[in-house]
């Protein structure tokens, strides 16, 4: 069963905009990791934050975890076209070689 | 997706037919998953492996078998395939100890 759930299902924002989408997932976890997928291609990996970190950052994205409300976010500073894809959060758990996915945030950037 | 090649990538079965499905990598990690992505249902897990010879059922494995013989490629059978099985496909391999995962380009099934 999916562990994650995202919010919102769509997002639709203006370049030049931010975007967050926020995670949250039932269980205990050793890691959560973020996700993009372009229409019609695989998954490619984005981030991961650790259990014990709070905040981390990649270039124009930022993750935040809080633990104590099992969620997580998702930001995407200054969206270009180029962001325009499906966002999923994966949650993995501990002692476990297998990864949660949630259902995803499609994110429309337009120009 | 560099690293993962899955094969074919499209492929239109009759019920009742069979396939395999071939997942190959050349970054020679350990672990190997194969999901399906229906729309509006994120992907689920159908078998994964931890290592050669190793296999193990995921979330919805019912209608599929999988053999890792050697430790690059990963193969996902549908011995008798059914409507309910038309789905896209996805390969992935996990890197230790974080278990982040590459994918591969997807294979496209349709069952009529």
């Amino acid at each position: 069963s999916q562990q994650g759930e995202e919010d919102p299902q769509a997002l639709s924002i203006q370049e030049g905009e931010n975007a967050t989408m926020n995670c949250s997932y039932k269980t205990s976890i050793n890691n959560l990791q973020w996700y993009r997928q372009n229409s019609g291609r695989g998954l490619v990996h984005l981030i991961l934050i650790r259990s014990n970190e709070r905040e981390k950052h990649s270039g124009r994205l930022r993750v935040t975890l809080d633990t104590s409300k099992k969620s997580s976010s998702l930001l995407i500073t200054a969206s270009r076209a180029a962001d325009t894809a499906s966002y999923f959060c994966a949650t993995a758990e501990s002692n476990d070689y297998k990864l949660s996915f949630g259902a995803g945030t499609t994110v429309t950037v337009r120009a | 997706n560099a690293g993962v090649t899955q094969t074919p990538k499209f492929r239109v079965l009759k019920t009742g037919q069979s396939m395999t499905l071939l997942c190959a990598q050349d970054m020679n990690h350990e672990y190997m998953y194969w999901y399906r992505q229906d729309p509006g249902m994120g992907l689920r897990l159908i078998h994964y492996s931890v290592g050669e010879g190793t296999t193990a059922k995921g979330e919805v494995p019912d209608g599929y078998n999988v053999s890792r013989l050697k430790k690059q490629n990963f193969l996902l059978g549908l011995e008798s395939a059914a409507p309910s099985q038309t789905s896209v496909y996805f390969c992935a391999i996990g890197a230790y100890p974080h278990y982040e995962q590459y994918f591969g380009p997807g294979t496209r099934l349709t069952v009529t």
